[in-house]
This record gives structure tokens, C-alpha cells and sequence, in this order.
């Protein structure tokens, strides 16, 4: 069983284009979390999306960030007009089903976002 | 979400046990107890979580207060490779709210 995949692991811009992070969860997973760790920081929530809804963004920056989780293919992050303070790995992570904690999240090995 | 504090960093030797601490005094009855680590240059690995009772795995265990207000993540026998940010997260909703963690330093 395949764990989550993301792709690209390495993406450079330069300032002012857009970046699409991809990310597919665990076989069977609908539920995807977005996370990104700026350097020398801690990871930090950005969404939460099941298939075809967003549950929880309360993570994420208002303006240039948004994310989709379709009904088939991976979810995608895109970031418009990329800025140097976008540069940091996103970490994609999955699980099976709604819980209250009960059950544990597989991460993606991340992208790691670099902005020129 | 309520708050977890870990030591900044620890060290230990290889194939000697470490115990990591975790202190959440502001824990809900709901919350579960998680812990993830993170090597260098890799997404976060789970690790272990529990409710009230110790738990076992592969990888480590978990001995939980009775008060539920502190953990502790047990290494049974460190190895170079567990070198790595250990997170302890109390998850009571779908998002993990990482803090800073613990960095362990493993010595040959």
C-alpha cells in the first residue's frame, strides 16, 4: 500500500508566479490536511478537505492560497503570485475517516517551495 | 486547543532507553495524547497515541498519569536513527497543532 505521495519534492518560482502543490493520499484516504513548515519553524495547520469540500481553513492565508480536494486526483495547493516569504515545505497528510483523534495522520514527505 | 510543554532538547545514548516528557495540565477528557517525530529533511512519522491506558507498539510506548496531565514516550533501546523532533499533541479535533518539540540527539 502505497503511503502519501506529493509531488514536485522540490519547486522553484520566481516571485510573482504561481506554485500547485499535489498531493495524493493513502489508498482508501478521503481525508486530506495541508501543513507548512517554515525554515528553522514548526509545521502549522493550513486546511483540511474531504472529497470535494473544505472543512476547516482556518489555517490559511486570506489572500493567494487556496486548495481543492476533487472528487477524482490528488488535492492541490495553489499559491498565486508567489512572494520570498512562501518559501518553506508543505506537508500533505491523510487519514481514513472523521474522528475526534482517535486515529493517526500519514504525511507525504513534503514539497519544499523555493522563491526567487 | 490546549497546550503541551516538552524540553527543548535532550540527549541520549544509543541502545540505552529514553523518556521523553510531555506536560499537558490543561487536558480535556476527549483528547487523545499523540506523538510524532520528525527527522531531519522527512514529513512527520506517527509514532504512538493514547486515551487513558499505557500503550505499546513497534516502535515505543506510552505511559500515560493517571491525572492524564503529563505523558511520557518511552524509547525502549535508542538507535542513531531515532534521532529526530519528537512532537507530543493533544488532538481532540481532526487538525494536529504542532508545537515545538523536543529535539533528541542520539551519541554512538
Amino acid at each position: 500500500n502505497a503511503g502519501v505521495m506529493q509531488n514536485p519534492r522540490h519547486l522553484v518560482r520566481r516571485r510573482g508566479q504561481e506554485a500547485r502543490l499535489r498531493c495524493s493520499p493513502m489508498k482508501g484516504h478521503s481525508h486530506v490536511y495541508w501543513y507548512r513548515q517554515l525554515p528553522e519553524e514548526g509545521l502549522k495547520f493550513m486546511v483540511y478537505l474531504q472529497k470535494e469540500n473544505i472543512i476547516d481553513e482556518s489555517g490559511m492565508p486570506k489572500e493567494r492560497f487556496s486548495a481543492e480536494f476533487p472528487k477524482e486526483g490528488p488535492s492541490i495547493l495553489r499559491i498565486q503570485q508567489v512572494v520570498r516569504g512562501d518559501s518553506a515545505a508543505y506537508f500533505c497528510a491523510s487519514s481514513p475517516r472523521v474522528d475526534r483523534g482517535q486515529y493517526e495522520q500519514y504525511f507525504g514527505p513534503g514539497t519544499r517551495l523555493t522563491v526567487t | 486547543d490546549a497546550k503541551t510543554t516538552q524540553p527543548n532538547s535532550m540527549e541520549s545514548n544509543e541502545e540505552e532507553p529514553v523518556h521523553l516528557p510531555c506536560n499537558h495540565s490543561t487536558i480535556s477528557g476527549t483528547d487523545y495524547i499523540h506523538w510524532y517525530r520528525q527527522l531531519p529533511s522527512q514529513g512527520p512519522e506517527y509514532v504512538i497515541h493514547g486515551l487513558t491506558s499505557n500503550v505499546n507498539n513497534r516502535m515505543a510506548s506510552l505511559a500515560i498519569a493517571e491525572d492524564r496531565k503529563s505523558s511520557t514516550l518511552i524509547l525502549h533501546r535508542a538507535t542513531l536513527r531515532d534521532a529526530a523532533v519528537y512532537y507530543c499533541i493533544l488532538r481532540g479535533a481532526q487538525k494536529l497543532v504542532f508545537g515545538q518539540g523536543t529535539r533528541l540527539t542520539i551519541n554512538p
